[in-house]
């Protein structure tokens, strides 16, 4: 049982290159999550995805998009890299609504 | 703005004693869970308090959940090396399993 997955686990972009962070879970959750971790700052929502087929902007969504592409897997993308990009991004997953089980993060750095 | 304040920032402690961590808001929470992150991988959830005054215990950590849902405290008793992680609360924002996450406290136990 994988729970939840993420790819890649590191990742450089030059200012203005796009990506797009994959996610994927296999614990059949409705709601899943995509957060920033900075130093100092805690977990920020970026974007959720409360059932498959739904998604709602966060705390911090200026930048990103997303894609649910079905229940198990939700995509953050990245259209033009900036600087404040540099972040450690993770992925989670919930069938509660509350009690939610992280992916192990990709360490992007934007230059 | 950070709604969840987490004190203290840093804890360096030796090897049997004890330590609490504080998590408070001037916001009320429909519940409140604390998470373990250790260094390159996402959080883990310990615990979720969601009755005000509830009491959880997992071997030796205790958490709290204030009578008025806005705070919460996490005690570990004779802490280990292997406590030793990042601690962080968060709060509940709504029904669709948004949470506000607090900065997080760095505890380090020694030997």
């Amino acid at each position: 049982n994988a729970g939840v997955t993420q790819t890649p686990k590191f990742q450089v972009l030059k200012t203005g290159q796009s990506m797009t962070l994959q996610c994927a879970q296999d614990m059949n959750h409705n709601s899943m999550y995509w957060y920033r971790q900075d130093p100092g700052m805690g977990l920020r929502l970026i974007y959720y995805s409360a059932s498959e087929g739904t998604t709602d902007k966060g705390e911090v969504p200026n930048g990103y998009n997303v894609s649910r592409l079905n229940k198990r897997e939700f995509s953050l993308r990245l259209e033009s890299a900036a600087p404040s990009q540099t972040s450690v991004y993770f992925c989670a997953s919930s069938e509660m609504g509350y009690e939610q089980y992280f992916g192990p993060g990709t360490r992007l750095t934007v230059t | 703005t950070q709604l969840l304040e987490q004190s203290p920032q840093f804890l360096s402690i030796q090897e049997g004693e004890n330590l609490t961590v504080y998590c408070n808001s001037s916001s009320v929470f429909s519940s409140l869970q604390w998470y373990r992150q250790e260094p390159g991988e996402g959080p883990v959830l310990l615990v979720t308090v969601v009755t005000g005054g509830e009491v959880k215990k997992l071997k030796r950590l205790t958490f709290q959940f204030g009578d008025a849902r806005k705070d919460s405290s996490l005690h570990i008793t004779a802490a280990q090396p292997g406590d030793t992680g990042l601690y962080l609360c968060a709060g509940a924002l709504d029904s669709w399993g948004k949470l506000q996450f607090g900065a997080g406290t760095q505890v380090v136990v020694t030997p």
